[in-house]
C-alpha cells in the first residue's frame, strides 16, 4: 500500500497570504488528522476528518481550517499568515472505524516557512 | 487539559546497551497510548500501541509499558543500536469522558543518540 503523501512538501510564504496544504491517506483509512509541530510547542492537534465531517478540533484560531473530500483526501487552509505559523505541518491517518486499530500513519509533512 | 511529559530530553548511549524511554501523563482516562520514532525533517513512524486494557506490548527489540492508574509509560529498548538514533514521541488518545476529547495528545519527545 502506498504511504500517506503530503503536498507540497516545502512551502515559502509572506506574512498576510494563505496557505492551502493537503493530505492523501492510505487507501481505505478514513480518517485524517492535521498536526502542527515546532520546536518550541512540539507537535500539536489541529484537527481531525472522518468521512467528510471534522470529528474533533484543537486549540487553534479560526485562521486554521480544514476539509475533506468524499475519496477521504483532505486539505488544510491558514489564512492571514503569521511569523509564527512558520511549522511542519503533518498528517496522519488511520481506518477511523471503531474496532479497527487507532494506528496512526504520518506523512512526511509539508515545511511551511512565513517570511 | 491533558498534558504529557517525556524525560529525558535528550540521552546518549553507547551501542548495546539497553535503555528505558519514560512518558508520564496528568489523566488516567485514556483511550490509548502510542510511542512513534521520528527521524530528523521526517514524519513519525508508529512503534507501538497500548490500549487503556493493556499493560504492555512488544515489537521486537521494543517493549512498552503501561501504568495507567499513576499516569505512566515506559518504552525499552533491548541492544541499542547506532539506527535506533532518532527522537522517540509519546501520545495519549484522551477517552471520550476525560482530558483532551479523544485526540492524541503529544509530549515533546526524548531525543537519542546511539554512539557506535
Amino acid at each position: 500500500k502506498a504511504g500517506v503523501t503530503q503536498t507540497p512538501r516545502y512551502l515559502i510564504k509572506t506574512r498576510g497570504q494563505q496557505v492551502t496544504l493537503s493530505c492523501s491517506p492510505i487507501s481505505g483509512h478514513r480518517s485524517v488528522s492535521w498536526y502542527q509541530q515546532t520546536p518550541g510547542q512540539g507537535l500539536q492537534f489541529l484537527f481531525e476528518y472522518f468521512s467528510e465531517t471534522q470529528r474533533n478540533k484543537g486549540n487553534f484560531p479560526g485562521r486554521f481550517s480544514g476539509r475533506q473530500f468524499s475519496n477521504s483526501r483532505s486539505e488544510m487552509n491558514v489564512s492571514t499568515l503569521e511569523l509564527g505559523d512558520s511549522a511542519l505541518y503533518l498528517c496522519a491517518s488511520s481506518p477511523g472505524v471503531a474496532g479497527a486499530p487507532d494506528t496512526q500513519y504520518f506523512g512526511p509533512g509539508t515545511r511551511l516557512t512565513v517570511l | 487539559k491533558q498534558e504529557v511529559t517525556q524525560i529525558p530530553a535528550a540521552l546518549s548511549v553507547p551501542e548495546g546497551e539497553n535503555l528505558v524511554l519514560n512518558c508520564s501523563f496528568t489523566d488516567s482516562a485514556i483511550y490509548n497510548l502510542q510511542w512513534f520514532r521520528q527521524d530528523p525533517g521526517k514524519g513519525l513512524t508508529s512503534l507501538l500501541l497500548i490500549q487503556s486494557s493493556q499493560r504492555e506490548q512488544t515489537s521486537g527489540r521494543l517493549n512498552a509499558s503501561l501504568d495507567k492508574s499513576s499516569g505512566r509509560s515506559t518504552l525499552y529498548i533491548a541492544a541499542s543500536q547506532p539506527g535506533d538514533s532518532a527522537t522517540y514521541l509519546c501520545a495519549v488518545r484522551g477517552g471520550y469522558s476525560g482530558a483532551g476529547s479523544y485526540q492524541l495528545t503529544f509530549g515533546k519527545g526524548t531525543k537519542l543518540s546511539v554512539i557506535p
